[in-house]
């Protein structure tokens, strides 16, 4: 019974590069979280995803940020032209619904840095 | 706008003394309730949950946790802590916009570190 797989564990990327990060949520979980995790900082919701469905994006950065959740395949967030203030560690968390009532799963992170 | 708050940014204590971190919430409605541990390079690991019903829950690892409305607190209370609970601790709350989004809210967290 695995839990959260993320992918990336570290990733490293220049300035300008984009960077994609990949989330496969448990086994019979179909709601997807992605958060971010700045030092020195608690995690920050960035956008609730369902299959082949954004749900809130309101934590997104308007520009360079985008998430997907397709039909088949784990969940993707991109970051386009990354820039420093983007290193951060990457967490994705699955539930088996999205209300707030249930506890969410997190999965290792992605520690994406910036050079 | 909801938040949670935890005050004490990190805290020391010696192996076997007792632990309490604290939390506080601002939320309108009913709120659901987690804590949350990380070790350093980890991701999140779920220590406990409040709901609904009984305000004392009982966790993982030997942890519990007392809502208390009144002072709007959750904080999270070990007897004896063992070395081995070095970690950083999140409290959250589950947002709920009038649907069911159920976004997590994280405090800063409270790093423990444990004396030998």
């Amino acid at each position: 019974n695995a839990g959260v797989m993320q992918n990336p564990r570290h990733l490293v990327r220049r300035r300008g590069q984009e960077a994609r990060l990949r989330c496969s949520p448990m086994k019979g979980h179909s709601h997807v979280y992605w958060y971010r995790q700045l030092p020195e900082e608690g995690l920050k919701f960035m956008v609730y995803l369902q299959k082949e469905n954004i749900i809130d994006e309101s934590g997104m950065p308007k520009e360079r940020f985008s998430a997907e959740f397709p039909k088949e395949g784990p969940s993707i967030l991109r970051i386009q032209q990354v820039v420093r203030g983007d290193s951060a560690a990457y967490f994705c968390a699955s539930s088996p619904q999205g209300v707030a009532s249930y506890e969410q799963y997190f999965g290792p992170g992605t520690r994406l840095t910036v050079t | 706008a909801q938040s949670v708050t935890q005050p004490d940014i990190h805290i020391t204590v010696s192996e076997g003394a007792s632990l309490e971190l604290r939390c506080n919430y601002s939320y309108g409605a009913t709120p659901y309730l987690f804590w949350y541990v990380q070790s350093p390079g980890q991701g999140l690991q779920l220590l406990l949950k409040y709901f609904s019903g009984d305000t004392l829950v009982q966790g993982i690892k030997g942890f519990e946790a007392e809502f208390k409305r009144s002072q709007s607190s959750f904080n999270l209370r070990k007897p004896s802590v063992h070395w081995s609970d070095a970690a950083e601790y999140f409290c959250a709350v589950g947002a709920e916009y009038g649907g069911s989004q159920g976004n997590l809210i994280f405090g800063k967290g409270t790093k423990l570190s444990v004396k030998p």
